[in-house]
């Protein structure tokens, strides 16, 4: 079946930088595209970004312009994403989401999520 | 902050019915189709509703959506318990070119 598995739970001091990988299968991975979506504690669903596996092209919201980075390996079907310079802040579930076939911004397959903890 | 302006709570009876309303403007609900996510927490959120008013395969015909000039609805009806959730819109933001959730709102059933 469709699924997307990430990686596991991570802790991470302010400052540093966390890599969260979205595994896919079921599906021919390189045509769909894949979003991320975080959610901070006690807060609503944000926007990150979206990467396009078949050619690694990305948009990422300006919030985090500089900081994220997206990218794909073909090989394994996996999306990764990276954010550097953690803050307190950025404390919160980290999804990946698959964009549904023919559209751009519509998120019809999720991960299980990825907690990412910043704290010192 | 979001765009999107969603009421924080809703509550109803079992087998009773609840609409949540979605506020935005022009540069995303009005020249943008719409989409409704379910999220439970501690899980992934699903995929209810997507291009204003269709429903993915197996999401049940109790869940509809609709959109008019600005502003987005969804409605449960023969709400269940476990319809309890966090329930997001989302859509477009075309000024921001970038993707907007709204402030979600939570369903409780009395």
């Amino acid at each position: 079946q469709v699924q997307l598995v990430q990686s596991g739970a991570e802790v991470k001091e302010p400052g540093a930088s966390v890599k969260v990988s979205c595994k896919a299968s079921g599906y021919t991975f390189n045509t769909y595209f894949i979003h991320w979506v975080r959610q901070a504690p006690g807060q609503g669903l944000d926007w990150m970004g979206i990467t396009n596996p078949s050619s690694g092209s990305t948009s990422y919201t300006q919030k985090f312009q500089g900081r994220v980075t997206m990218t794909r390996d073909t090989s394994t079907s996996t999306v990764y994403m990276e954010l550097s310079s953690l803050r307190s802040e950025d404390t919160a579930v980290y999804y990946c989401a698959r964009g549904k076939s023919g559209y751009y911004y519509v998120m019809d397959v999720w991960g299980q999520g990825t907690t990412v903890t910043v704290s010192s | 902050q979001s765009v999107l302006t969603q009421s924080p709570s809703v509550s109803a009876a079992p087998g009773q019915k609840v609409t949540i309303s979605c506020s935005g403007s022009n540069s995303n609900i009005g020249n943008n189709y719409v989409s409704w996510y379910q999220h439970l927490p501690g899980t992934a959120p699903k995929l209810l509703i997507y291009d204003n008013n269709k429903r993915p395969s197996g999401i049940p015909d109790r869940f509809s959506g609709s959109k008019s000039g600005t502003s987005a609805t969804l409605g449960i009806t023969g709400l269940q318990t476990g319809d309890e959730a966090d329930y997001y819109c989302g859509t477009r933001d075309t000024s921001l070119s970038a993707y907007v959730f709204g402030t979600g709102t939570k369903v409780t059933v009395l």
